[in-house]
């Protein structure tokens, strides 16, 4: 799996769009990007992922630039609900590293009030 | 759906005492992994299956066993509890390629 960069910490106030950035420079073309999120204490949840086009769901957009070596999630409207460590991963999505997801520091995102 | 069911939530055992932390989906999910978290950190894969029947080694295995004789459940074995294995514990699921995982609420284990 590829490495990726993350900022150890970041701030956003409650209402705004919280974007929080991931470096992947040495993906390769059939790595996907997933992110998660951990809320303290609990286990971690699914927010999104993408290969190539941007996407987005219920919880988030995902952007993916057009060389792929960086990508940004994008929280539209921050709550402080949204307080969490934030994780991108990159992965190849095959055979046995289908059950194998490895996990770095992540982005602690503080929503403040 | 139960999802992903992590029994017990909370654990202290002596150094040198064995133990099984149970995991069970009910989601038909085919791959399985157990992840520990210390203090600070982030999470360390342990074991992984793709099937029944199919295990193999994460990050740090050392000291924890695992088995999948079905589908639906992944139990860890810890073979001598030692203090260096006290952490919380994270039991995960996904159906396919392309999917997300599903984690369980966790088991905090202390080892005396």
């Amino acid at each position: 799996d590829a490495k990726t960069t993350q900022p150890t910490s970041m701030d956003c106030a409650e209402g705004r769009a919280a974007n929080l950035p991931c470096n992947h420079s040495t993906i390769s073309g059939n790595e996907y990007v997933y992110w998660y999120r951990q809320i303290h204490s609990q286990g971690p949840q699914y927010i999104i992922h993408g290969l190539k086009n941007n996407e987005t769901n219920e919880m988030a957009s995902l952007i993916i630039t057009e060389d792929r070596k960086s990508s940004t999630l994008i929280l539209p409207h921050a709550t402080l609900r949204d307080t969490a460590v934030y994780y991108c991963i990159v992965r190849v999505d095959r055979g046995s590293t289908l059950g194998r997801l490895y996990f770095g520091r992540g982005t602690q995102l503080t929503v403040w009030p | 759906n139960a999802g992903v069911t992590q029994t017990p939530k909370f654990q202290v055992l002596k150094t040198g005492q064995s133990m099984t932390l149970q995991c069970a989906q009910d989601m038909n999910h085919e791959y399985m992994s157990w992840y520990r978290q210390d203090p600070g950190m982030g999470l360390r894969l342990i074991h992984y299956s793709v099937g029944a029947g199919i295990t193999d080694q994460g990050e740090v295995p050392n000291g924890y066993n695992v088995s999948r004789s079905t589908t639906e459940d992944f139990p860890l074995r810890l073979l001598s509890a030692a203090p260096s294995q006290t952490s919380v514990y994270f039991c995960a699921s996904r159906a396919t390629a392309g999917a997300g995982y599903t984690f369980g609420s966790g088991t905090r284990l202390t080892v005396v």
